[in-house]
This record gives structure tokens, C-alpha cells and sequence, in this order.
């Protein structure tokens, strides 16, 4: 089965700073990758998915993420993070023809300060 | 066109007592998930379907029943209530590959 982990639990920036949330997956064959955004009180949002082509894609809101196979990684990044990105930001991890499941990191907690 | 709608928004139960969360989308897709969501831990997948007529279990299977007589409803039943299952809960429905819609959630207490 798959796994999927999230290094950073909470993140505080202050707006116009860089983001960068770490994912890191383990499953030993081909995979889909998301990323989610939860803002307060509301529902999951797809920010970004990459299924296969060019590692580097590109989302809503200006996110983007490097799927990088060696390393079974798929980092989200923004250049320059706004007060209303604060959210949680969970990474996720689908298998090709396992029904779609998703298999959820705990999620990064993103505050942005003014 | 509503997307996936989840019934009810909040709900309180004492310990023993069942109830029935509602799910149901208008987009023809054929794949449905519970999920709940806890504080730390993510998102964990209680039961999915494939198509009408056709579950199976996730992750966090114990303590919940489900159904999928339609495409369009996917209802989530709880047999006997329990303070650990208390969380918020989410229904999403997709298309093949990917799931791209999440209702707006169901926060379950149980006391």
C-alpha cells in the first residue's frame, strides 16, 4: 500500500515570502499525485495534479509542483504566498487502476502574516 | 449543477444511536469515497464504490456500512455511534483517474 508523507505540520510566513510545502510518497509503481487546499471552515480543492509528462505542473492561484521520481517526491511551491493562502495543504497520492483511491498526508497548516 | 451535496452540515449523537449521512452528486461520475477527517491525521478513506451496486472498504472500514443502489447517492451509515467517531466527514465523487469534487463536509459529534 501506499503512504504518503508531510514534513512540515505548520508553517508561518509572512506575504510576499516563499513557499515551499514538502511531500514525499512511497509505492513502488506508477502514481498520480495531487494537492489540496482547504481554506478555513470549507471543503477540499484541487490545487494541482500530475499524472504523467512534464514533472514541473502547474496549478491555480500560482501554485506549482516538481514531481521528481528519484526521489518520490512532489514539493508544492508559490514565489510569493498571499494572506488569503492561508489554508491546510494536503499532498495525495492515487494508484492507477486502484479503484481512486487517495491516499492523504496529514496535511501542512499555512499561515500567512500580513 | 450542485456538485456533491452532503446532508446534514452538523450533527450530535449519544453513544449507541445510528444515523445515515447522505451523499449524492449530479455529474454522472461512477466513483464515490467517504473520507474522515481528523485533526493530525489527514484524510483516511472509510469505504469507496466503483459503480452503482459495487463497494468496498478503506481504510478505517469498522463501525460503517454503505450502499450504492445509484450512481447519484452513496449514503454512509453509522451502526452504533462511538466518541471515536466523532471527526468530519466527506463524500467525493470522480471520474476515472482522479477525484476531482468534495462536498462541503458533515461534522459529526457523538457524546
Amino acid at each position: 500500500a501506499q503512504s504518503v508523507s508531510q514534513h512540515n505540520h505548520h508553517v508561518i510566513l509572512s506575504e510576499a515570502a516563499s513557499l515551499e510545502l514538502g511531500c514525499n510518497y512511497s509505492y513502488g509503481g506508477t502514481v498520480n499525485l495531487f494537492w489540496y487546499v482547504q481554506y478555513p471552515g470549507q471543503h477540499l480543492q484541487l490545487l494541482l495534479k500530475y499524472f504523467s509528462g512534464d514533472p514541473l505542473v502547474k496549478g491555480i492561484k500560482g501554485f506549482e509542483a516538481e514531481f521528481i521520481k528519484s526521489k518520490f517526491s512532489f514539493n508544492l511551491r508559490k514565489p510569493s504566498v498571499q494572506w488569503s493562502d492561508t489554508a491546510e495543504y494536503f499532498c495525495a497520492v492515487g494508484v492507477t487502476g486502484g479503484g481512486n483511491k487517495l491516499t492523504f498526508g496529514t496535511g501542512t497548516q499555512l499561515k500567512v502574516e500580513l | 449543477n450542485a456538485g456533491v451535496t452532503q446532508t446534514p452540515k452538523f450533527q450530535v449523537l449519544k453513544t449507541g444511536q445510528s444515523m445515515t449521512l447522505q451523499c449524492a452528486q449530479d455529474m454522472n461520475h461512477e466513483y464515490m469515497s467517504w473520507y474522515r477527517q481528523d485533526p493530525g491525521m489527514g484524510l483516511r478513506l472509510i469505504h469507496y464504490s466503483v459503480g452503482a451496486g459495487i463497494t468496498d472498504q478503506g481504510e478505517v472500514p469498522n463501525g460503517y456500512n454503505v450502499s450504492r443502489s445509484t450512481t447519484e447517492d452513496f449514503p454512509l451509515r453509522l451502526l452504533s455511534a462511538a466518541p471515536s467517531q466523532t471527526s468530519v466527514y466527506f463524500c467525493a465523487s470522480s471520474t476515472r483517474g482522479v477525484i476531482y469534487t468534495f462536498g462541503s463536509g458533515t461534522r459529526l459529534t457523538v457524546v
